[in-house]
């Protein structure tokens, strides 16, 4: 299984910062990665996927970039609603692998 | 619009079993690809199983390989996933989850809101 490393487990940061989050694949899964958020008691919410692309509806401070085993994610200018947990996620192969998630706290 | 709605969860021993149901609506359930995604308390997120948009391809995490069988009916346009020989580290709030597209390699646009099992004794 591909194996999908977060860093960091966990940041903290104020509303207008710019955050980056970062997850290697244990081997070369091209673009095909995609980033969650999640807020407590939840269902996680899909941002970016093909490593850069923004799902619709999601507001263009979040982007992401990489391919092959490194990718970022970041947020440009931290709003309160972004105070949440983010997840990668590979779709190269199965299994589908996540990252162990990074809390974003205030 | 689209919504995923998981039933059948609940308290249940050590080796029991379970039938969770996820209800599509929305989209054309028949066309996509469909996902159970589990997730401990506390913890992070761990993919489960996949079955194809036809019912006839599958896969399965190893951790539930042999006890846990994914399938669907496309004319109730209804997910089901059989749980058996449950063990206490499946306790999760268990998700249901789209492809976004129509090929092999996407991404889960839409998600179920969960239905929370639990084994214990």
């Amino acid at each position: 299984a591909i194996r999908m490393t977060q860093s960091p487990s966990s940041l903290s940061a104020s509303t207008g910062d710019r955050v980056t989050i970062t997850c290697r694949a244990s081997q070369d899964i091209s673009t095909y990665l995609a980033w969650y958020q999640q807020k407590p008691g939840k269902a996680p919410k899909l941002l970016i996927y093909a490593a850069s692309t923004l799902q619709s509806g999601v507001p263009s401070r979040f982007s992401g970039s990489g391919s092959g085993t490194d990718f970022d994610l970041t947020i440009s200018c931290l709003q309160s609603e972004d105070f949440a947990t983010y997840y990668c996620q590979q779709y190269y192969n199965y299994p589908r692998t996540f990252g162990q998630g990074t809390k974003v706290e205030i | 619009q689209v919504l995923l709605v998981e039933s059948g969860g609940g308290v249940v021993q050590p080796g029991g079993s379970l039938r969770l149901s996820c209800a599509a609506s929305g989209f054309t359930f028949s066309s996509y690809g469909m996902h159970w995604i589990r997730q401990a308390p506390g913890r992070g997120l761990e993919w489960v199983a996949f079955i194809a948009s036809n019912g006839i391809k599958n896969d399965y995490a190893d951790s539930v390989k042999g006890r846990f069988t994914i399938s669907r009916d496309n004319a109730r346009r209804t997910l089901y996933l059989q749980v058996k020989s449950l063990r206490v580290e499946d306790t999760a709030v268990y998700y249901c989850a789209k492809d976004q597209g129509l090929s092999e390699y996407e991404q889960f646009d839409y998600w179920g809101q969960g239905a929370l099992v639990t084994v214990s004794s």
